[in-house]
């Protein structure tokens, strides 16, 4: 089946460490977003990426980090420098030039204390 | 004030009534997306309109180009029906705009 993983669904860390949220794919899509969803906002933007080895901030990238490597696989890195991590990050992917057709992935909830 | 607003934030009823939610935008959009989001996190897409009106099953989606105005219509609705449904709007390239949700309950 295809579809969009992301791994683990909760993830507890404590303030000051780095950690690294997993997205895979596996519907060959070129395109994929990271999204945060805080309670009573709407799914706001952090990354996005095209294509492979290239990727662009979207409207809440600071304290974040990206990479793309390889198609299949866009992993964020939540930084010491996000000052509020505590929320619950999507990832999506879509066909080349159809960003408005997004898959989602389940979600992962990260908790910073 | 956000780019798109829903209305209400949260609805509760009970099975088998007639469920609106209402999606107002205020910039220039190309197409309109209504989105499920499941209790576990998940997010489905349901409908994506430019105009007009979209039916699947006992879901039914509007759009009023001109008032900047969507609605998203459930039919006879169900427990399982319980979600937080999202609008989102395509604005320029490469990006969603996306409204804040609203959580709904239908109660047995």
């Amino acid at each position: 089946d295809g579809g969009i993983t992301q791994s683990p669904k909760y993830l507890f860390r404590k303030e000051g460490q780095n950690v690294t949220l997993s997205c895979e794919q596996n519907l060959n899509h070129d395109a994929m977003y990271w999204y945060r969803q805080d309670p009573g906002q709407g799914l706001r933007l952090i990354y996005y990426s095209q294509i492979v080895n290239d990727f662009q901030k979207g409207d809440i990238a600071e304290g974040y980090s990206v990479s793309r490597e390889k198609k299949e696989s866009f992993p964020l890195t939540v930084t010491s420098a996000q000052k509020n991590p505590t929320a619950f990050y999507l990832c999506a992917s879509s066909a080349r030039g159809q960003f408005y057709e997004q898959y989602f992935g389940p979600g992962t909830r990260l908790t910073v204390t | 004030k956000n780019e798109v607003e829903q209305s209400p934030q949260n609805l509760t009823a009970q099975e088998g009534e007639f469920i609106t939610i209402n999606c107002s935008y205020s910039v220039g959009i190309s197409a309109l997306h209504w989105l499920q989001q499941h209790p576990g996190g998940g997010i489905v897409s349901l409908f994506m309109l430019s105009s007009g009106k979209k039916k699947h099953g006992r879901l039914i989606a509007t759009i009023n180009i001109q008032e900047k105005h969507s609605s998203l219509h459930i039919t006879a609705s169900h427990p399982r029906d319980s979600a937080v449904y999202i609008c989102a709007v395509n604005q320029g390239a490469q990006k969603l705009v996306f409204g804040q949700g609203t959580r709904l309950t239908i109660n047995p």
